[in-house]
């Protein structure tokens, strides 16, 4: 079945430091991808998307794009700030399935001042 | 715009007793609403798609009498934890996806339930 493979967090950085958390995908179709980005005691907000591939996602400095090659959606910015502090998520959501979202296992983030 | 506002957000009960979450959207209608459980410092779990007007599809080895879900209408669905048990505390979330697009799902910001 489908599934998301997040890199293993904690990431801890310093503030303006360059932030990649890596994410791939198996998937049959074309599915569309997603980073979501919780907060401590929230729920999940959508960061970015992309729906085929090359596309690029891009919001508030944070980008990714969709790889079908390496079936990759790396989320990358190059200057963290200490907002940005938060456990990140990798999605997939295929069209050829039930539209549900499959999610890998989130990527803590820390950014020190 | 598209707000999803989820009730409680916090409830703390004894073990036995019946826990109703509620998920609205509020500014937009959702045929579709998907619920999901969390544990510490793990993923997201869905645990079942509550159609407007129909049965919930539940995922594998999610029991259905345990988790009633009601989708009454196309702005609100619960989830009811029947005779909950310590095992079940977790955080819940929803989210619902808007009748005019395809994605994203919007999610509310969530119920954390203990039961003591």
């Amino acid at each position: 079945g489908d599934s998301v493979t997040q890199m293993e967090g904690p990431v801890t950085l310093s503030e303006e430091a360059f932030l990649t958390i890596n994410c791939t995908y198996t998937a049959t179709g074309y599915p569309s991808l997603f980073w979501y980005v919780q907060y401590p005691g929230e729920g999940l907000q959508l960061l970015l998307k992309a729906t085929k591939a090359d596309d690029k996602g891009s919001n508030k400095g944070f980008e990714a794009t969709y790889r079908k090659e390496t079936t990759s959606f790396h989320l990358e910015k190059g200057s963290v700030q200490v907002s940005d502090s938060a456990v990140y998520f990798c999605a997939l959501s295929n069209v050829s399935g039930s539209e549900k979202l499959v999610f890998g296992k989130g990527t803590k983030l820390t950014v020190n001042p | 715009g598209a707000v999803v506002s989820q009730h409680p957000s916090w409830v703390i009960c004894k073990s036995g007793t019946s826990v109703k979450i509620e998920c609205r959207s509020l500014d937009f209608q959702a045929t579709t609403m998907f619920w999901y459980r969390q544990f510490p410092k793990q993923s997201l779990m869905l645990m079942a798609t509550s159609n407007e007007g129909s049965k919930a599809t539940y995922e594998q080895g999610v029991e259905k009498d345990k988790f009633l879900i009601n989708h009454a209408s196309l702005t609100l669905s619960t989830l009811t934890v029947t005779s909950a048990h310590p095992e079940d505390s977790s955080f819940y979330i929803c989210s619902a996806r808007d009748v005019q697009g395809y994605q994203p799902q919007h999610f509310g910001d969530g119920t954390r339930l203990s039961i003591l």
